[in-house]
């Protein structure tokens, strides 16, 4: 499988805190990309890293790569009760064209207010 | 912002029926893809399509499965004889272009089917 880990499972953090979730993959890579997954709703696309980047910002969220470990870490900083879902890596394999994605198991985050 | 449409939201059906999902990608994307999440698991890749056939699909793909794009907007699935284990969410996504262009895929709300 392409896929490795992610972790935690589960997250519980105040509102204004930074939240850590961290995926590991088995192959080589494309790109990595993390979606945010509401209940019972579609997955939302948050973020985009290729495989030559290291970091990529976009807002409150921070995504760093290292292609060595194998391992990525999706930072959302000053979290608010709406940031409350799943969140999810996926992967898209190095030689893949047709672009299928590879989902991590998630992390579920709870923000209280 | 265009967005991935799929219909029906919820889908009862008895085992042993046919079902047909349906998705309406955005309108200036290329490749297309079927996913499903069984309650509590990881959302699992199905089947992609460009240019009017399948590009790649995975074991979950079987011969019970079959998708189509009937005209230029629509992108379906079929489930020829539901088994209880089909019993999911099923989303629908879409892209301008495939893997090794870097571009994000869109994802519809999806279509909960239960199999009685």
């Amino acid at each position: 499988s392409q896929q490795g880990e992610e972790d935690p499972q589960a997250l519980s953090i105040q509102e204004g805190e930074n939240a850590t979730m961290n995926c590991s993959y088995k192959t080589s890579i494309n790109n990595l990309q993390w979606y945010r997954q509401n209940s019972g709703r579609g997955l939302v696309h948050l973020i985009l890293i290729r495989s030559n980047e290291r970091e990529k910002h976009s807002g409150r969220l921070r995504v760093t790569l290292d292609t060595s470990k194998k391992s990525s870490s999706l930072l959302i900083t000053a979290s608010r009760a709406a940031d409350t879902a799943s969140y999810f890596c996926a992967t898209v394999g190095f030689y893949n064209q047709g672009g299928k994605l590879i989902f991590g198991q998630g992390t579920e985050l709870s923000v209280k207010p | 912002e265009p967005e991935v449409t799929q219909t029906p939201s919820h889908q009862v059906t008895q085992m042993g029926q046919e079902v047909i999902l349906r998705c309406v990608p955005i309108s200036n994307h290329l490749y297309f893809y079927w996913y499903r999440q069984i309650l509590g698991q990881k959302v699992e890749f199905l089947v992609s399509f460009y240019n009017n056939e399948i590009s790649e699909k995975s074991e979950i793909f079987d011969d019970q499965f079959s998708v189509e794009r009937p005209d230029g907007s629509n992108f379906t699935l079929k489930i020829r004889s539901t088994k209880l284990e089909d019993s999911a969410m099923y989303f629908c996504a879409s892209s301008e272009m495939g893997g090794s262009s870097n571009q994000p895929q869109h994802f519809g709300d999806g279509t909960r089917l239960s199999i009685l």
